[in-house]
């Protein structure tokens, strides 16, 4: 158990509908980050968040945004859903390590 | 040329054998690397983190090469749970950003 928990575990959108993935991070770990792991890929990189700012984006359109909140849980939010968001969309919260810490992920399908 | 590159595999070897994988990089101001093992529709794990002086931890070994810019996970003695998706990972330096490789799939069969 890596103590990070994302819902919903699976959702079904249509295109240009828009999508909330929540996530809630181990207590005391101020970084969270969100990544897109498209099938037979690794995660890519989508955003970090720490403290409640954004302090690291990838390479991914406006319409990828977030939110993180004082009591460590956080949000991905995609508006105008494309075919090629299909995708497991994971967060993890980061130790002092630098060791990333996941959730299961939210598998997201748009047809 | 990607950041990270990884063979995808698929690695296909018997219980008892000695596999490597390699994982190359393409930022010199890489600083920090790590092994993650991915599960069938897992999320990741971390495997090992990877030091200069390579570290080992149990049947597993890992190092790295600065000059070439790659690092290497050794796995001696393969069992079946070794199965999986192998995913390296890199930091550069002064940067939030870590950067995945794709993975390399590795199979044990009996």
């Amino acid at each position: 158990e890596t103590g990070v928990t994302q819902s919903p575990t699976h959702l079904i959108k249509t295109r240009g509908q828009q999508v909330t993935l929540r996530c809630s991070s181990q207590s005391g770990h101020n970084t969270v980050s969100w990544y897109q792991q498209a099938l037979g890929q690794g995660p890519q990189f989508i955003f970090q968040y720490y403290r409640e700012e954004e302090n690291g984006r990838g390479n991914f359109p406006p319409r990828f945004s977030g939110l993180q909140f004082p009591n460590y849980s956080s949000e991905l939010n995609v508006n105008a859903l494309e075919l090629d968001d299909s995708a497991l969309y994971l967060c993890a919260s980061a130790g002092d390590t630098g060791e990333l810490f996941f959730g299961e992920g939210s598998r997201l399908t748009v047809l | 040329r990607k950041e990270v590159e990884q063979d995808p595999g698929p690695f296909n070897v018997p219980e008892g054998a000695t596999v490597a994988f390699n994982c190359t990089y393409s930022n010199s101001a890489s600083q920090s690397f790590f092994w993650y093992r991915q599960d069938c529709r897992k999320e990741p794990k971390l495997l090992m983190s990877v030091y200069s002086s390579g570290n080992e931890d149990g049947r597993f070994t890992a190092q790295l090469n600065r000059a070439s810019q790659y690092i290497s996970l050794l796995i001696r003695d393969s069992k079946l749970s070794d199965s999986a998706t192998y995913l390296c990972v890199v930091n550069i330096e002064g940067s939030y950003i870590p950067t995945f490789g794709r993975g390399t799939s590795l199979i044990v069969h009996p």
